[in-house]
């Protein structure tokens, strides 16, 4: 069974440090990787994916199937990025996703 | 348009009755999924459907929860004899369809049992 670790429940940095949420996964076959993020009494939404290989908002993530790792990195942080940050697992064609117990992150003035 | 949208945002109930939670997809999205969110802790996948048919309910925790689809639409979550554990945010996703494709969250229907 695929399972997804964020070992972190809470980060603390602070504004214009480099950032680092970790997101570890178990899954045999090759998963599709998210990173989802939730704002203070906003909805969860996508921030994201490994296949479009974007960055959004100056974050950046790197599928590494070696380590079976897809951390979430920022070089600046900012106060706006305070927020719960999920990562998340597909199967294709599966429909199922499994998501991590998540971290909290609050960037520091 | 339109996110989805979740009713009722707030359900106090008392042990032992039932729940129905509904959920609104996004116009056109042939996938939904449901998740549940103990406080503290991530999300877990309750269910997930294709049209009105669902290829995946392991999530379900136990016989006393249920979830339809009708139309391609609308979808309810039905917790039967509540019970204090189900305590939770309930939230409900859909995507256009359900081949990787982003998900878009509902705000949560936030249920707690007294």
């Amino acid at each position: 069974a695929q399972r997804v670790t964020q070992p972190e429940k809470l980060l603390s940095v602070f504004k214009g440090a480099p950032v680092e949420l970790k997101c570890n996964y178990s899954y045999s076959g090759s998963p599709e990787l998210f990173w989802y993020v939730q704002y203070s009494r906003q909805r969860l939404q996508l921030l994201l994916r490994h296949i479009s290989r974007e960055s959004i908002k100056g974050f950046t993530a790197d599928l590494n199937k070696g380590e079976t790792s897809f951390h979430l990195k920022k070089p600046f942080a900012q106060e706006e990025d305070s927020a719960m940050y999920y990562c998340a697992l597909s199967i294709t064609n599966a429909g199922k996703s499994t998501f991590g117990d998540g971290t909290t992150l609050t960037v520091k003035p | 348009g339109a996110g989805v949208s979740q009713s009722p945002s707030n359900k106090v109930t008392e042990k032992g009755k039932d729940v129905e939670l509904r959920c609104d997809p996004i116009s056109g999205h042939t996938a939904l999924y449901w998740y549940r969110q103990r406080l503290g802790q991530g999300l877990e996948f309750l269910i997930y459907f294709q049209g009105n048919s669902a290829p995946d309910k392991s999530g379900l925790p136990s016989d006393r929860f249920s979830a339809e689809r009708t139309g391609e639409s609308v979808s309810t979550l039905t917790i039967q004899r509540t019970q204090q554990e189900d305590s939770a945010v309930y939230l409900c996703a859909s995507s256009l369809s359900g081949i990787i494709n982003e998900q878009f969250f509902g705000p949560g229907t936030r249920l707690t049992v007294l």
